[in-house]
């Protein structure tokens, strides 16, 4: 039980182009779900924290605007990275919490050439 | 100075002996304990929960809780090639930031057979 999906795994895309990373929870309901980035040999930086329903909380020092997310219902969250730049390569990873626990997602990483 | 230190290893070492990883922290509201493994390029796996001070054991992953000390580690016992991963600590202050988790960078961890 409490499998969390990520899609796509990998994705190349163009700078100034806009991409869309799914997180799904398969077999719970999240009525939290979490955003974070990792970089190279590196911890997880808590990028946002998003509640089903209701606006995304943003960690400071993450731009809202670059980084949006929407959270349509208790299995679903995306994460759109608008106009990427090379400095966004990194690897996406999502989170749902259920009672507290967060179970993680496989990943996704992002490469901006 | 960072909330939670972790030491980034590398740690190798043979086949069956006993592991032992640790993390510190600062801040003195943390209460919930994590430690996730992750394996390259995938998402972390929940590996064990804990609360407070204290110990708890699964199968041969033991977890410690030391407040005092701000100071846990997690012990594996006859260490197996497949335990061969990074893993991270993680912690939360509980009440309304729950889900707020704060990560130490990781270990990497090298069994060899």
């Amino acid at each position: 039980g409490a499998v969390v999906s990520q899609h796509p795994s990998r994705v190349i895309c163009k700078s100034g182009t806009s991409v869309k990373i799914e997180c799904r929870s398969l077999d719970f309901q999240a009525t939290t779900m979490f955003w974070y980035r990792q970089f190279p040999k590196q911890s997880l930086m808590l990028m946002a924290t998003s509640n089903e329903g209701s606006k995304a909380t943003y960690e400071q020092g993450v731009e809202k605007d670059k980084f949006l997310i929407n959270h349509a219902s208790l299995t679903l969250s995306t994460l759109t990275v608008t106009s990427a730049h090379p400095e966004d390569s990194s690897f996406y990873i999502c989170s749902a919490s259920t009672g507290g626990e967060q179970y993680f997602g496989p990943g996704t990483r992002l490469t901006v050439t | 100075q960072k909330e939670v230190e972790q030491d980034p290893g590398p740690l190798s070492v043979p086949e069956g002996a006993i592991v032992s990883l640790n993390c510190t922290y600062s801040n003195s509201a943390f209460q919930y304990f994590m430690w996730y493994r992750q394996y390259s390029r995938k998402g972390p796996e929940l590996l064990m929960y804990t609360y407070s001070s204290g110990n708890k054991e699964d199968g041969r992953f033991t977890a410690q809780v030391d407040k005092s000390s701000k100071y846990i580690s997690l012990f594996i016992r006859d260490s197996q090639p497949s335990d061969s991963a990074t893993y991270l600590c993680a912690m939360s202050a509980g009440g309304y930031n729950f889900n707020k988790f704060y990560f130490g960078s990781g270990t990497k961890l090298n069994v060899k057979p």
